[in-house]
């Protein structure tokens, strides 16, 4: 695998359902982030980390639980979601310590029933 | 906080036609600009960047220039293909730390052959 990854590439789940999303770089670096592209919207940040580190929450509801073990993976864990969370999610990797752009995967398209 | 504005679409041309996207941005201090390309079904990939004002970006075919007194990171090519159908993002990166990126709409690019 090359770039980064990311897993399922299509998620539909209930509102009561427990699921997590998967993203996986394999760049070596050390900052991490998901981003929610809705339709007709920005890409919206919500999660960053550096270090393994949460360094930013863009006031994301708590139904959103990010998770990164280690600096080659990085986790959201969803529940209890409401229909307008259907988005595409994408994650996004890149080196700090200087202007380095962000690598992103391909994104989970999360449909909320 | 930051911002970027461009045009929405969709920007429909004929193969062979001069491109032009426009792109405006707020922000304190130096950020870096980038454009970003998203086709159909996959996550964003790195067009060009330009870290300081008056850089000029550049890749397969496409250029912008980082106009600090209007600015501005307009996205041009001088003949576009039909394979260059895809939506535009531009973005920006405020200086320093492990920031998100701010994006604009995205601009979705039709070419009819």
């Amino acid at each position: 695998e090359t770039g980064v990854t990311q897993t399922p590439r299509h998620l539909v789940m209930g509102m009561t359902n427990k699921k997590s999303l998967k993203c996986e770089q394999h760049l070596g670096h050390n900052a991490m982030y998901w981003y929610k592209q809705s339709a007709k919207k920005p890409l919206e940040l919500m999660f960053v980390y550096s270090l393994e580190e949460r360094v930013e929450n863009n006031s994301v509801p708590s139904r959103f639980s990010p998770e990164c073990p280690n600096s080659s993976h990085l986790f959201l864990h969803l529940h209890t979601l409401q229909p307008e969370d259907s988005a595409l999610y994408l994650c996004a990797s890149s080196q700090e310590g200087g202007v380095h752009e962000q690598y992103f995967g391909p994104g989970t398209r999360l449909t909320v029933t | 906080g930051d911002s970027v504005t461009q045009m929405e679409g969709p920007v429909t041309l004929s193969e062979e036609a001069f491109l032009t996207i426009n792109c405006t941005y707020t922000a304190t201090g130096y950020p870096s600009l980038f454009w970003y390309v998203q086709y159909p079904g996959e996550g964003l990939q790195l067009l060009l960047k330009a870290t300081k004002a008056d850089d000029k970006g550049s890749n397969k075919g496409f250029e912008a220039t980082y106009r600090k007194e209007t600015t501005s990171f307009h996205l041009e090519k001088g003949s576009v293909q039909v394979s260059d159908s895809a939506v535009y993002f531009c973005a920006l990166r405020g200086g320093g730390g492990a920031d998100g990126l701010t994006f604009g709409k995205g601009t979705h690019l039709i070419i009819q052959p």
